[in-house]
């Protein structure tokens, strides 16, 4: 099916384990983001990518690494995952710079419970 | 300026209307935009509002803008039960390259039968 697709939708972890959060979307978009869902907080930005091999740091980079060697894929690593770092992970992706002619496009989200 | 409140609970009976409120502190905003987030799933855009507006209708929807307060409204008219959901404001702001977007921390709407 077209759209954006998040894996995988749960994971539990341990303190100190590289997890990787895989998100592929099939719009051929040029942005992709990944945020973060936490209670008192809302959505927090973590990474964004304008393009293939163009990535940069949102709001909450530290702890987590992205890469993007293929438009359709915007894979989140957690290098060392921390209990700070259990929440729910979002993936967008838009056509352009996100405006009302290119929104968001969210996918269903990952929840990870870091213990 | 990238603060945007939303008051967090909400409760309406079926068949009122509903009004979420929110507020931002950024006068350079481009574009407001109200998402709605269903269980266990992502964002969907509702709909929008560009910043030298003052009102839009979509259907059962009305986006009201003061600018002069940074205070930004949506209206549910014969709210449903499947209007029950968490409603997240967002702005962007003028000169961002990414046009970045800054999310309140999300109104949950509980509709009752």
């Amino acid at each position: 099916d077209a759209g954006i697709t998040q894996s995988p939708r749960y994971k539990i972890t341990e303190t100190g384990r590289q997890v990787t959060l895989m998100c592929h979307q099939t719009w051929s978009h040029s942005y992709m983001f990944w945020y973060r869902q936490d209670l008192g907080h809302g959505l927090r930005l973590i990474y964004y990518s304008a393009a293939a091999d163009i990535t940069d740091k949102g709001e909450v980079p530290d702890g987590y690494v992205v890469s993007r060697s293929k438009t359709e894929n915007f894979p989140l690593t957690l290098e060392s995952a921390t209990r700070s770092q259990t929440s729910v992970y979002f993936c967008a992706s838009s056509e352009s710079a996100p405006n009302a002619n290119s929104p968001l496009h969210f996918g269903n989200g990952t929840r990870l419970t870091v213990t | 300026g990238e603060d945007v409140e939303q008051s967090l609970f909400l409760s309406v009976r079926e068949g009122d209307s509903s009004v979420i409120n929110c507020t931002y502190t950024d006068s350079s905003s481009t574009y407001l935009y109200w998402y709605k987030q269903e269980p266990g799933a992502g964002l969907q855009l509702l709909t929008y509002i560009f910043s030298n507006m003052d009102m839009k209708q979509d259907q059962r929807l009305t986006v009201l803008l003061n600018k002069k307060d940074k205070h930004l409204s949506l209206r549910i008219a014969d709210t449903q039960t499947g209007d029950s959901a968490i409603y997240f404001c967002a702005e962007s702001m003028r000169g961002s390259t990414l046009g970045r977007l800054y999310f309140g921390r999300g109104t949950q709407l509980t509709v009752w039968p």
